[in-house]
């Protein structure tokens, strides 16, 4: 069964920082892993996805890596916002195709 | 393009009520659908998941079933609503075969009083 962890819960900085958002999953069979933001009462935004087959995707000031031998995946955000502030989201997609999700990392970004 | 509707967006219902929510999708055929809840604290659940029509697949015993009388059209139901059904609902749909990433609707806020 497919567990997602996301490290850490929360997590606070001052505006222009640049940050790293960690996600782990216990199964290396995935189709794909998606990274989503939630802004608070929304629903999830889907920021960037990446296949199995691919290593890291950009968007922006945003990139995010796939290291499936390891069932480690990272968020980059360069010089980050106070728009920023949000729930970062990861999930794993598996042969079942079912997305399973982390509880999230809550990004406070300072002015 | 594709695009999600959900509704309604907040809700407040009694105790022992019965409860339904519509999701639909535009733009696409065949698309999988699911249902997630996001409780207080706690993250995404998967609850109900359809890759056809009349094809549910249920994750969690539960008070609560899933629908879908059409191909684009995903229904959450319940016949009598628990305090513990409160919660953040999500509707999302992904193109089949898997691979494509999902796409969420913008969820309903169910309250039991």
């Amino acid at each position: 069964k497919q567990e997602v962890t996301q490290i850490p819960a929360a997590l606070s900085v001052p505006e222009g920082e640049n940050l790293v958002l960690n996600c782990s999953f216990t199964d290396s069979a995935i189709y794909n892993l998606q990274w989503f933001r939630q802004d608070p009462g929304k629903g999830l935004t889907s920021l960037l996805l990446i296949q199995s087959s691919q290593r890291e995707q950009t968007s922006g000031r945003l990139n995010a890596s796939l290291d499936k031998s390891s069932g480690r995946s990272t968020l980059y955000i360069a010089a980050s916002q106070p728009g920023d502030s949000a729930t970062y989201l990861c999930g794993a997609q598996g042969g079942s195709e079912k997305l399973v999700f982390g509880k999230g990392t809550k990004l406070t970004v300072n002015p | 393009s594709q695009t999600i509707h959900q509704w309604p967006a907040t809700l407040v219902q009694p105790v022992g009520s019965p409860l339904s929510l519509e999701c639909t999708v535009e733009g696409t055929s065949n698309p999988n659908l699911y249902w997630y809840r996001q409780a207080a604290g706690r993250g995404l659940q998967l609850l109900f998941y359809s890759v056809g029509i009349g094809q549910i697949s249920s994750e969690v015993p539960q008070n609560l079933s899933a629908s879908r009388p059409q191909d684009r059209q995903f229904i959450l139901s319940s016949k009598k609503l628990l305090l513990s059904d409160s919660g953040f609902y999500l509707c999302a749909w992904a193109r089949g075969a898997g691979g494509y990433g999902y796409t969420f609707g913008s969820g309903t806020r169910l309250t039991v009083v």
